[in-house]
């Protein structure tokens, strides 16, 4: 019964290429987040969506760009991949957005650029 | 500058231990404080704050907030190996948009059988 998941788990690829990373969450919840995570485990905020509308928009490249087909998806799409993209990438959902709503948080997916 | 400020950094100690990890930070508009666990993968939930001097527990584990004094401790009783793990503070902000959480740097704890 996985709450929130994401695939790929792992994804190697090659600088200036373009991929994709898709977020599922089944607990009806109605936020969603992109979150980096560095080398040195800090975890950053990158976007969040709510019921389908952008809410938060960090100051992250153009080349990021998420989108939410519906409530219980929220994938990541990035273009022209460099170096410093290697990093783990969380997505996280909560009930609503509200500061009284914990977020839980998929498994990650391991990006590395080479 | 970094609003949560966790401390200490890493911490290596013996099963049946007791163990505190602090958390400070700096925020004019202070909503709730969020702690996690994250083992090899997600993070997991542990406790949210937001009431100042009121202890959250869980088995072994508690936490406390100090609106005052701006910093929240996390206990851990009797420490077991499976403990070990980074753990994770975070920060909502009621200036800040909504869901916007600002986490520490995390504590690496790590526990010796």
């Amino acid at each position: 019964d996985t709450a929130v998941s994401q695939t790929p788990k792992y994804l190697v690829t090659q600088m200036g290429n373009d991929k994709s990373i898709k977020c599922e969450q089944n607990l009806g919840h109605d936020t969603m987040y992109w979150y980096k995570q560095d080398s040195k485990k800090f975890l950053k905020i990158m976007f969040s969506y709510n019921n389908k509308e952008l809410i938060i928009n960090e100051t992250v490249p153009n080349r990021f760009s998420p989108k939410s087909p519906d409530k219980a998806h929220l994938n990541l799409h990035i273009n022209s991949l460099e170096l410093g993209d290697s990093a783990v990438y969380f997505c996280a959902s909560s009930q609503a957005l509200a500061y009284s709503y914990e977020q839980y948080f998929g498994p990650g997916t391991r990006l590395t650029v080479t | 500058e970094d609003k949560v400020v966790q401390s200490p950094l890493s911490l290596v100690v013996h099963e049946g231990d007791t163990v505190t990890l602090n958390c400070s930070y700096e925020v004019t508009n202070f909503r709730s404080l969020l702690w996690y666990k994250q083992e090899k993968k997600a993070p997991t939930f542990l406790f949210m704050l937001t009431s100042s001097g009121i202890e959250k527990k869980s088995g072994r584990l508690s936490s406390i907030l100090d609106k005052k004094e701006l910093f929240s401790i996390l206990n851990i009783t009797a420490t077991q190996t499976g403990d070990s793990a980074v753990y994770l503070c975070a920060l909502a902000d009621r200036g800040s948009t909504l869901g916007r959480l600002y986490f520490g740097r995390g504590t690496q704890l790590t526990v010796w059988p």
